[in-house]
């Protein structure tokens, strides 16, 4: 069965340093998503991507984090200062038309020290 | 803007039980909804949806929701649970009837706890 796949699925990096997660959503899939979940909230939107463009983004998604398509099966996530309050548990996804759903990766947990 | 509300951050239960995680919504638009299930280490996985139609929802893994319109609810439940279905399950709504921007709210997740 097709699935999100992330990596990696654990980082540690400290203050300040450049992040990016990698995704690679389901292969027919048109809109792509990152969520992300700190230790026990909720899971919170980041940012929808469509047709190589932000569709929308939450206020979390500031001029820190970015999103990129880099060819034709990678969605990546970068976070270019790293702060103590990045850390989280990040989720891409990915839908495409009728499917009525959003399929999710297993995440990759970023700490920041 | 809509929320979701999980009344119940933790639930234990034993074996062969039944059980109901709660779900209330708030939107003034008309919602999909679904419930999600994350087992330890694991992502997320979509237990069920409404999107429309019948009210009563089946799932995966025996599990049910029922869509309340008047109430905003749509409670989770299993007639008999089993050890394997300890995990957090996350309530979540999208808002607005067309498109495919599934931009969700989720709401803070139930643990469930199924003892022996």
């Amino acid at each position: 069965e097709p699935e999100v796949t992330q990596t990696p699925s654990h980082q540690v990096t400290q203050m300040g340093q450049e992040v990016i997660l990698r995704c690679v959503p389901i292969s027919n899939h048109l809109y792509f998503y990152w969520y992300r979940q700190i230790l026990g909230q909720k899971v919170e939107f980041l940012v929808s991507f469509y047709n190589n463009e932000i569709s929308e983004k939450s206020e979390i998604f500031d001029d820190q984090f970015s999103v990129e398509r880099p060819d034709g099966s990678n969605f990546t996530l970068k976070i270019r200062s790293t702060k103590l309050e990045d850390s989280a548990m990040y989720f891409c996804a990915s839908t495409s038309f009728g499917t009525g759903e959003l399929f999710f990766g297993e995440g990759s947990r970023l700490t920041v020290l | 803007a809509q929320s979701v509300t999980q009344l119940d951050s933790q639930v234990p239960v034993f074996e062969e039980a039944p059980v109901e995680l709660r779900c209330n919504y708030s939107s003034s638009v008309s919602v999909y909804l679904f419930w999600y299930v994350q087992y330890p280490n694991q992502g997320l996985q979509l237990l069920l949806k409404y999107l429309s139609g019948s009210t009563l929802v089946k799932g995966i893994n025996g599990f049910e929701a029922e869509f309340n319109k008047s109430q905003t609810s749509f409670h989770l439940r299993k007639p008999s649970v089993h050890i394997s279905d300890t995990a957090e399950y996350f309530c979540a709504v999208k808002s607005g009837s067309g498109g495919s921007n599934y931009k969700l709210t989720f709401g803070k997740g139930t643990l469930l706890t199924v003892n022996p």
